[in-house]
């Protein structure tokens, strides 16, 4: 079955520190690709999508590739900060299901000033 | 403002003893989804529903119902909640059609303890 795999955590950085945190997938069809984040008592909340190889999302200075040929979409930040510290779920959706969501475990960050 | 609505938000209760867990979207969405969210399992879905009186399992239903008499509501009922039903639960909904790309939008939580 589909699954989505995600670095371990926490990722611990300073303030203004690069942010990669690695995503890949499994999947019989062509998914569609979503970062979710969620943040401390709240629940998740979309942070960018992208719905064919190639296609890059991006939102809040965060961003991620949808890389077919690596099955991967990995989430880039160039500069994190404090207000990013937060759990972030990798996720894919078939585009021929029923809007199922297949999360990763989840990896936490946590941003030092 | 648009939003989906989980009560109660924490709840303490003793195995066997049916609980209810609501949850309610103002947005028109026909398709409605629980999912349970365990330490390194992520989120699993429990079960969805695509319109009123249309639901079906997910990952993980054993032990859990739903129903969806109105398109706004979906209901998770735990007839005999057991100790392993502790978790937070996230309910969610989203438009359809166009299955799969459509962002789905999620409660706070409802973090459950099952003594």
């Amino acid at each position: 079955g589909d699954s989505v795999t995600q670095m371990e955590g926490p990722v611990t950085l300073s303030e203004e520190a690069f942010l990669t945190i690695n995503c890949t997938y499994t999947a019989t069809g062509y998914p569609s690709l979503f970062w979710y984040v969620q943040y401390p008592g709240e629940g998740l909340q979309l942070l960018l999508k992208a719905t064919k190889a190639d296609d890059k999302g991006s939102n809040k200075g965060f961003e991620a590739t949808y890389r077919k040929e690596t099955t991967s979409f990995h989430l880039e930040k160039g500069s994190v900060q404090v207000s990013d510290s937060a759990v972030y779920f990798c996720a894919l959706s078939e585009s021929t299901g029923f809007q199922k969501l297949v999360f990763g475990t989840g990896t936490r960050l946590l941003v030092s000033p | 403002e648009a939003q989906v609505t989980q009560n109660p938000r924490y709840l303490i209760t003793v195995t066997g003893k049916k609980l209810t867990v609501t949850c309610s979207q103002n947005m028109n969405h026909e398709y409605m989804s629980w999912y349970r969210q365990d330490p390194g399992l992520g989120l699993r879905q429990i079960y969805y529903s695509m319109n009123v009186e249309v639901t079906d399992k997910g990952d993980v239903p054993e032990g859990y119902k739903v129903s969806r008499k109105e398109k706004r509501n979906f209901p998770l009922i735990l007839e005999s909640p057991s100790p392993n039903q502790t978790s937070l639960y996230f309910c969610a909904s989203s438009l359809l059609p166009n299955a799969g790309n459509q962002p789905q939008h999620f409660g706070d939580g409802t973090r459950l303890s099952i003594l």
